[in-house]
């Protein structure tokens, strides 16, 4: 099994701040089966990138994923208020599809 | 639109089994996978498994495999997931969610299902 280590747990920035994710495998996985998701309180998750660097659909160019292998980032440009929330990688190359534990962004 | 829609939060005793129900619409039903994930209260995310509502395979994770089954109904478009045996560790929101194929990310979430164990 895959496991991704996420850090760090919990960022605190501002708006309009920069936020850099990390999500780390225990083994290589291909950039193609690579998705981070943005859940909010009380809802389900939301796919934001899939394929390492490839955008959902409906998701602002503020949101960009990057990375190979065992190191992968998750970049979200000038912070805009709906931004603070749980944020989760995924590999899905390798059954059981595994999640990272989260990050949780906050507002300082 | 396309969206997934989930039964309602349920309450089981342990040793019980409990199905929650997930009908698609808004797509053609068997051109998309089904998995289910499932959420602790205040813990991440844990997938249990996959469907293809084409043919009907399923694959489980190990840690379910013998506690899980997962079903289609073609005609209603609705997949179905039953845990069995079920322990209060299994209190946790159970999601459906949809890849277009096997290995992709899931696009489309339902709304979830809330699953409580307790005597």
């Amino acid at each position: 099994e895959i496991v991704l280590t996420q850090s760090p747990g919990t960022l605190s920035l501002s708006p309009g701040e920069r936020a850099t994710l990390s999500c780390r495998a225990s083994q290589s996985v291909s950039s193609r089966y690579l998705a981070w998701y943005q859940q909010k309180p009380g809802q389900a998750p939301r796919l934001l990138i899939y394929g390492a660097s490839s955008r959902a659909t409906g998701i602002p160019d503020r949101f960009s994923g990057s990375g190979s292998g065992t190191d992968f980032t998750l970049t979200i440009n000038r912070l805009e208020p709906e931004d603070f929330a749980v944020y989760y990688c995924q590999q899905y190359g390798s059954s059981p599809y595994t999640f990272g534990q989260g990050t949780k962004l906050e507002i300082k | 639109q396309v969206q997934l829609v989930q039964s309602g939060a349920e309450v089981k005793k342990p040793g019980a089994s409990v199905k929650v129900s997930c009908k698609a619409s808004g797509y053609t039903f068997t051109s998309y996978y089904i998995h289910w994930v499932r959420q602790a209260p205040g813990q991440g995310l844990e997938w249990m498994g996959i469907i293809n509502p084409s043919g009907g395979s399923t694959s489980y994770a190990q840690k379910f495999q013998g506690r899980v089954t997962m079903t289609r109904d073609t005609s209603t478009s609705t997949v179905y997931m039953e845990l069995s045996s079920l322990r209060s560790e299994d209190t946790a929101v159970y999601y459906c969610a949809r890849s277009v194929a096997g290995r992709n990310a899931f696009d489309i979430w339902g709304q979830g299902t809330m699953v409580t164990v307790s005597s």
